[in-house]
Parts: C-alpha cells; sequence; structure tokens
C-alpha cells in the first residue's frame, strides 16, 4: 500500500497568514493527488484534484502543487472559515490511502 | 443539488452485524462509482470499499475484506454496506461519497454520515 505522510500534525496560524502543508507519497503517484478540507462533526469536502485543480466552488486562495512524491497545499490570506483539517489522498493505486491530516488552528 | 443521506448506524455488540444505507438524490445515481469510508471517533479518514456504477465491480480494504460488503440498487438511488463480524475497532462514522465525473477516485460529495458503535 502506499503510504500518505502529512506534515506538519497541526499548525497554529493567524487570519492573513499564508499556510503550507506537505504531503509525502511513499512512492511517486504522478499527479494523482487530492485535498479535502473538514470541520469538525461535518462531512470532508473536496479541496482540490489531480494535484493542482480547484474543485468547483472553493476559492482561489487554495492552491495545490507538486508531482511525484512530493505534494503542498497552500492557503494565501487565511481566513476565519479555514480553520479545519485537511487531508491528502492518492488516487493511483487501490487501496486509496488517505493521509493522517492537518489540523490548522488559530 | 447532489444530496447523500446515510443510514443505519447504531450500536451493536461484537460480533454482530449491521447494515448501512447511502440514498442518493440530485444526479443520476447509476452513472457514477460510490464509496464508503469510515472515520474512527478523533481520528483520521479510512477508505474502506468502492462499487462500480453497474455493481460489477467492487474492491474493499484489508481491514474490512471478508466482513463487509459493499453493494448498490441503482433503481432505488441506494448504497449499502453490510457489515458482519463487527469489532470495537469498526467504531466510526461512516460516510458514502459519490466520484467525481472526470477523476477517478476522486470523492466530490459526501453524506454527513452514521455513527457505528461496536460495544457490548
Amino acid at each position: 500500500d502506499i503510504q500518505m505522510t502529512q506534515s506538519p500534525s497541526s499548525l497554529s496560524a493567524s487570519v492573513g497568514d499564508r499556510v503550507t502543508i506537505t504531503c509525502r507519497a511513499s512512492q511517486s503517484i504522478s499527479n494523482y493527488l487530492n485535498w479535502y478540507q473538514q470541520k469538525p462533526g461535518k462531512a470532508p469536502k473536496l479541496l482540490i484534484f489531480a494535484a493542482s485543480n480547484l474543485h468547483s466552488g472553493v476559492p482561489s486562495r487554495f492552491i495545490g502543487s507538486g508531482s511525484g512524491t512530493d505534494f503542498t497545499l497552500t492557503i494565501n490570506s487565511l481566513q476565519p472559515e479555514d480553520f479545519a483539517t485537511y487531508y491528502c489522498q492518492q488516487s493511483d493505486s487501490l487501496p486509496w490511502t488517505i493521509g493522517q491530516g492537518t489540523k490548522v488552528i488559530i | 443539488q447532489v444530496q447523500l443521506a446515510e443510514s443505519g448506524g447504531g450500536l451493536v455488540k461484537p460480533g454482530g452485524s449491521l447494515r448501512l444505507s447511502c440514498v442518493a438524490s440530485g444526479f443520476t445515481f447509476s452513472d457514477y462509482y460510490m464509496s464508503w469510508i469510515r472515520q474512527a471517533p478523533g481520528k483520521g479518514l479510512e477508505w474502506i470499499s468502492y462499487i462500480s456504477s453497474s455493481g460489477g465491480n467492487t474492491y474493499s480494504a484489508d481491514s474490512v475484506k471478508g466482513r463487509f460488503t459493499i453493494s448498490r440498487d441503482n433503481a432505488r438511488n441506494s448504497l449499502y454496506l453490510q457489515m458482519n463480524s463487527l469489532r470495537a475497532e469498526d467504531t466510526a462514522v461512516y460516510y458514502c461519497a459519490k466520484e467525481h465525473v472526470v477523476v477517478p477516485a476522486t470523492l466530490d460529495h459526501w453524506g454527513q454520515g452514521t455513527l457505528v458503535t461496536v460495544s457490548s
């Protein structure tokens, strides 16, 4: 199975900050990498698919990049509604695996 | 708009069984692959099973293989997860999710989840 490792596990930030979350795959997954956002008590929501493509309705301050084994999610000018947990998920090969999450806290 | 509504969760004893349902609306259910994902209390997400649009192909994670069975009824716009031989470690919120129209293995809509608690 492909292991997905996110860093950091949590980070503290303020409104207006630029935040970067890293996701590393245990083997190359090309650009088959998705990012999800989850708020407490809610279902996850798709943010970015295929490493860098913004899902419909997602604000442009969310930016995904990377390929191969190393990926990043950048949030420019953090907004109050962005405080949440973020997960990366590889869609290259079964079983699809998900990182352990990065919690963005105030 | 796309809506997914899970039901069937609850408290069950170890070794017991439970059947989860997910009713879909707002899209042509029979055109899309569907998945089940779970989240143990305070933990991360774990994808556990998917089924093709016709129901002819399924795949399950090793953690549930042989115990859980995914199925669907396209006439009823419904997805199911039959869970047998339940263990304490199966305690989690179970989500159903729809696959993206263009990008395989990408989950673009999720239900609100249903809680399964396995305890004596």
